[in-house]
């Protein structure tokens, strides 16, 4: 049950787009299509952006966006906005009952 | 409205046992999966524990089996997380999470404090 492996920070400027990247293993990411996101402000409680490796609940800005390719998961952010800047985890189910997070990234906006 | 709410967290000493309770509200606590999730000061989100929706399977991290358990009562809308011999590293704050199809957690309680310090 290793963490996934996340970037620690990335940085954009307010309206551009910024892709986070979320690495794990044959045994977790790249064997199901359960990778979710989440974002987390300080002393919040995070909430779900994206699940299913790419679905978006409803009421979630359509400037998230999910994506996958073998063991690496993606979430970008498009169009930059002030209050985007949190920390963002990905979750990958991992098999025999287990889940996995991510070290999580903080994204800073410029 | 969907609501949980954590509660049983606070100071305990190394080896010592805290249970900790999330109450359900606003939703059918029996058909949803729920889980454990903590986070430790200044540091990321550990998944800890699941349960699915009846309580008969549960799955837990490397670093609390054998010393946490996780069960729920559907009748009183209630999952727990029972921890025995805590360790300093223990010291997060410990969110309870719907699942709302297969590790899509889509709404979290505030959080409850656990402190492990002698």
């Amino acid at each position: 049950q290793s963490a996934l492996t996340q970037p620690a920070s990335v940085s954009g400027s307010p309206g551009q787009s910024i892709t986070i990247s979320c690495t794990g293993t044959s045994t977790d990411i790249g064997s199901y299509n359960l990778v979710s996101w989440y974002q987390k402000h300080p002393g919040k409680a995070p909430k779900l952006l994206i699940y299913e490796d790419i679905k978006r609940p409803s009421g979630v800005s359509n400037r998230f966006s999910g994506s996958k390719s073998g063991n690496t998961a993606s979430l970008t952010i498009s169009g930059l906005q002030a209050e985007d800047e949190a920390d963002y985890f990905c979750s990958s189910y991992g098999g025999r009952t287990t889940s996995v997070f991510g070290g999580g990234t903080k994204l800073t906006v410029l | 409205e969907v609501q949980l709410v954590e509660s049983g967290g606070g100071l305990v000493k190394p080896g010592g046992s805290l249970r900790l309770s999330c109450a359900a509200s606003g939703f059918t606590l029996s058909t949803y999966w729920m889980h454990w999730v903590r986070q430790a000061p200044g540091k990321g989100l550990v998944w800890v524990s699941h349960i699915n929706s009846d309580g008969s399977r549960t799955g837990s991290a490397d670093s609390v089996k054998g010393r946490f358990t996780i069960s729920r009562d559907n009748a009183k809308n209630t999952m727990y997380l029972q921890m025995n011999s805590l360790r300093a590293e223990d010291t997060a704050v410990y969110y309870c999470a719907r699942d709302y199809n297969w590790n899509a957690l889509d709404h979290w309680g505030p959080g409850t404090l656990v402190t492990v310090s002698s």
